[in-house]
């Protein structure tokens, strides 16, 4: 069964420095999204991709966040400099282009950034 | 507003009855309305989703009720099992906002054997 594939699973990294994570979404799935989840909380949408480009980064903290996707397949999502507030498990999903009769978005297992 | 939510944070229920999750929403705009069911240490699992043309939709133990008269929706879960043990959210999409998710806080079911 094709899915979402992220990494890594976890990361403890201290403040200050950067971090990285990587997407790679299901094969031929055009939308691409990086959410945050807060422990206890849903997740909430940082960006959005529609092939390579971006359709919605009103969330993403643009002073420390950023976010690729250059061939319009896998993703990288970037952090520098960390700070203690960023402490989440960080989901990335897919779907298929949105007027395709469902709404299913399929999740990645997340990472698990630790920010100490 | 946006926002989606629930209206209890836990349930608790015993192996073998049906479990009732509710949630509440703001937006009449949304297209469509999304229960994903997340266990511990994963990412969130597609459960089953519903139009906003629609009341109601089943699939395999689970049903979506659909109440746009007072904006509610509800996941049923027949005959609970020990495996369906998680945290469920309800999400919401709106598709002039780019089809993005907007999740509700969550609910955990505990199922007692």
């Amino acid at each position: 069964e094709a899915e979402v594939a992220q990494s890594p699973r976890y990361k403890i990294t201290e403040k200050s420095q950067a971090v990285a994570f990587w997407c790679d979404p299901i094969s031929g799935h055009a939308t691409l999204y990086w959410y945050r989840q807060i422990l206890g909380q849903g997740p909430e949408l940082l960006v959005q991709f529609q092939d390579e480009s971006v359709v919605d980064d009103s969330q993403l903290p643009k002073d420390r966040f950023s976010a690729e996707r250059l061939k319009g397949v896998d993703s990288t999502l970037k952090i520098q400099p960390a700070e203690l507030g960023d402490s989440a498990m960080y989901l990335c999903a897919s779907s298929l282009a949105r007027d395709r009769g469902t709404a299913e978005a399929f999740f990645g297992q997340g990472t698990r950034l630790t920010v100490v | 507003g946006e926002s989606v939510g629930l209206h209890l944070p836990t349930l608790s229920v015993q192996e073998g009855d049906n479990s009732i999750i509710n949630c509440a929403y703001s937006n009449s705009a949304s297209d469509y309305f999304i229960w994903y069911k997340q266990e511990s240490g994963k990412g969130p699992q597609f459960i089953i989703d519903i139009r906003s043309n629609m009341d109601k939709r089943q699939g395999q133990r689970v049903t979506v009720l659909l109440n746009k008269t007072v904006k509610h929706l509800s996941l049923q879960i027949a005959a609970t099992q020990p495996g369906d043990s998680a945290v469920y959210f309800c999400a919401e999409t709106i598709y002039n906002q780019g089809g993005k998710l907007i999740f509700g806080q969550g609910t955990e079911l505990s199922v007692k054997p």
